[in-house]
């Protein structure tokens, strides 16, 4: 059971630079969430999504796209990459929200 | 957005001695989850609470609600070097809200 699986785990890119990070979960979850970990700033929501085909916005969603087009996968897409989206990125899933979830163990992002 | 905070925001203790760090916020919740969280890694799920008054135990650490459910402890007896990592607690709104966590330190 690999729960949930997430890549790269470290990317560099170039300020403008776009790409997406990959998610992936095998568990049958329906929600879904991606977080940014910033020093003193605590996890942050980003987008998050109830179940295939539904998405909607976090706590800070500009410059970052999501879509769910299966259970299993919900990726996120950086547009143009800017220094401020330097951090540490988690993938989340959960079968019940209210009961918690099961972490990635992250992609380290920074943007030069 | 729900607002947590979490106290105190460093702890750094003697291996054997105990600690309580919190979980506090003005607004009600119908559950909260406590993680820990290890360097490098994702935050692994510990506890869910969800009524109020709620205790869990789980090996040393103590898992309580509050009785009015919007703030929540966990106590860790006789604290051991593998305690070491940052606690997090979380609760389920229309977004789903961490608190900045309580990096702890367990010293040999």
């Amino acid at each position: 059971n690999a729960g949930v699986t997430q890549t790269p785990k470290f990317q560099v890119l170039k300020t403008g630079q776009s790409m997406t990070l990959q998610c992936a979960q095998d568990m049958n979850h329906e929600y879904m969430s991606w977080y940014r970990q910033d020093p003193g700033m605590g996890l942050r929501l980003i987008h998050y999504s109830v179940g295939a085909g539904i998405t909607d916005q976090g706590e800070v969603p500009n410059g970052y796209n999501v879509s769910r087009s299966t259970t299993e996968d919900f990726p996120l897409r950086l547009l143009s990459a800017a220094p401020s989206q330097t951090s540490v990125y988690f993938c989340a899933s959960s079968r019940y929200r209210k009961y918690g979830y099961t972490f990635g163990s992250g992609t380290r992002l920074t943007v030069v | 957005t729900q607002l947590l905070e979490q106290s105190p925001q460093f702890l750094s203790i003697q291996e054997g001695e105990n600690l309580t760090v919190y979980c506090n916020s003005s607004s009600v919740f119908s559950s909260l989850q406590w993680y820990r969280q290890e360097p490098g890694e994702g935050p692994v799920l510990l506890v869910t609470v969800v009524t109020g008054g709620e205790v869990k135990k789980l090996k040393r650490l103590t898992f309580q609600f509050g009785d009015a459910r919007k703030d929540s402890s966990l106590h860790i007896t006789a604290a051991q070097p593998g305690d070491t990592g940052l606690y997090l607690c979380q609760v389920s709104g229309e977004k789903l809200t961490f608190g900045t966590g309580t990096r702890l330190t367990i010293i040999p």
